[in-house]
C-alpha cells in the first residue's frame, strides 16, 4: 500500500533552536495532514495542505507542500518546551477511508 | 460537546479473554475509525466505518471485530486477546467536506485505551 516516509525518527534540540521534520511519498498525494501528539496524549490535527507548493504558517510553525505533491515539511522556529511531542504527517487518501500515517518524528527539547 | 470519548482508559487482559473497547462521538460525524499505536510503528488503521451499518477493514484487522449500529458509537471487539494486541488504541471520527475532488477528513481522536495482554 501507499506509504509516507518520515524523517528523522528522533530529533534532540536545545531550547531555542529550530526543528524540521520531513515527509516523503513515492506517489503524488492529493493532500497531506499534520498532527501533533504530546507524550501520553492523543494525536491532534494541526493543518492540511492541498495545493502544490503551498506554504502555511501557524505562529512559529511553517508547513510546506512540495511542488510535485510528493513531499512535505514542518519547520518550528525557536523551539519551546511546549513543542515537545511527536509530529506525524498523514495521507488522507491512502486507499481506505482513514489516514496513512508516517511513523512520526519525536522532538526532544533540552532546556 | 464531549468530542470523541473512549472507555476504558486502561485494561489488563489475560490471553484468550475477550473484551470490547467503547468509542462514542457527539459531533454527528459520518466517519469513524480505530487505530492502534505501537512503538516504532506509528498509527495503523484497524477498521473504519463510513456510516451507520457500514464497516470495512483497514491495514491490521485480524483479531478485531467492529459494528456501527448508530452514528454515535463504534465499538471495537477483541475476540480472543493475544499478547501481540498489547497496544494503545485510538478511536477517531471525521467529517467530510467536499472541496472539488479533495475530500477533507480532519480526524478527531479520542484519548485512547491502553491495553496490556498478559
Amino acid at each position: 500500500g501507499q506509504q509516507v516516509m518520515q524523517i528523522p525518527q528522533y530529533q534532540h534540540v536545545q531550547e531555542g533552536e529550530d526543528f524540521t521534520t520531513y515527509c516523503n511519498s513515492s506517489t503524488t498525494l492529493s493532500n497531506i495532514q499534520w498532527y501533533k501528539q504530546r507524550p501520553g496524549g492523543h494525536p491532534v490535527f494541526l493543518i492540511q495542505l492541498v495545493k502544490s507548493g503551498e506554504v502555511k504558517k501557524q505562529k512559529r510553525l511553517t508547513f510546506q507542500f512540495g511542488e510535485a505533491k510528493k513531499n512535505s515539511s514542518l519547520h518550528i522556529t525557536a523551539t519551546q518546551t511546549t513543542d515537545v511531542g511527536t509530529y506525524f504527517c498523514a495521507d488522507p487518501g491512502g486507499g481506505a477511508d482513514g489516514l496513512t500515517f508516517g511513523k512520526g518524528t519525536h522532538l526532544i527539547i533540552q532546556p | 460537546n464531549a468530542g470523541v470519548t473512549q472507555t476504558p482508559k486502561f485494561q489488563v487482559l489475560k490471553t484468550g479473554q475477550s473484551m470490547t473497547l467503547q468509542c462514542a462521538q457527539d459531533m454527528n460525524h459520518e466517519y469513524m475509525s480505530w487505530y492502534r499505536q505501537d512503538p516504532g510503528m506509528g498509527l495503523r488503521l484497524i477498521h473504519y466505518s463510513v456510516g451507520a451499518g457500514i464497516t470495512d477493514q483497514g491495514e491490521v484487522p485480524n483479531g478485531y471485530n467492529v459494528s456501527r449500529s448508530t452514528t454515535e458509537d463504534f465499538p471495537l471487539r477483541l475476540l480472543s486477546a493475544a499478547p501481540s494486541q498489547t497496544s494503545v488504541y485510538f478511536c477517531a471520527s471525521s467529517y467530510s467536506i467536499p472541496s472539488g475532488r479533495v475530500r477533507q477528513e480532519t480526524q478527531y481522536f479520542g484519548p485512547g485505551t491502553r491495553l496490556l495482554v498478559l
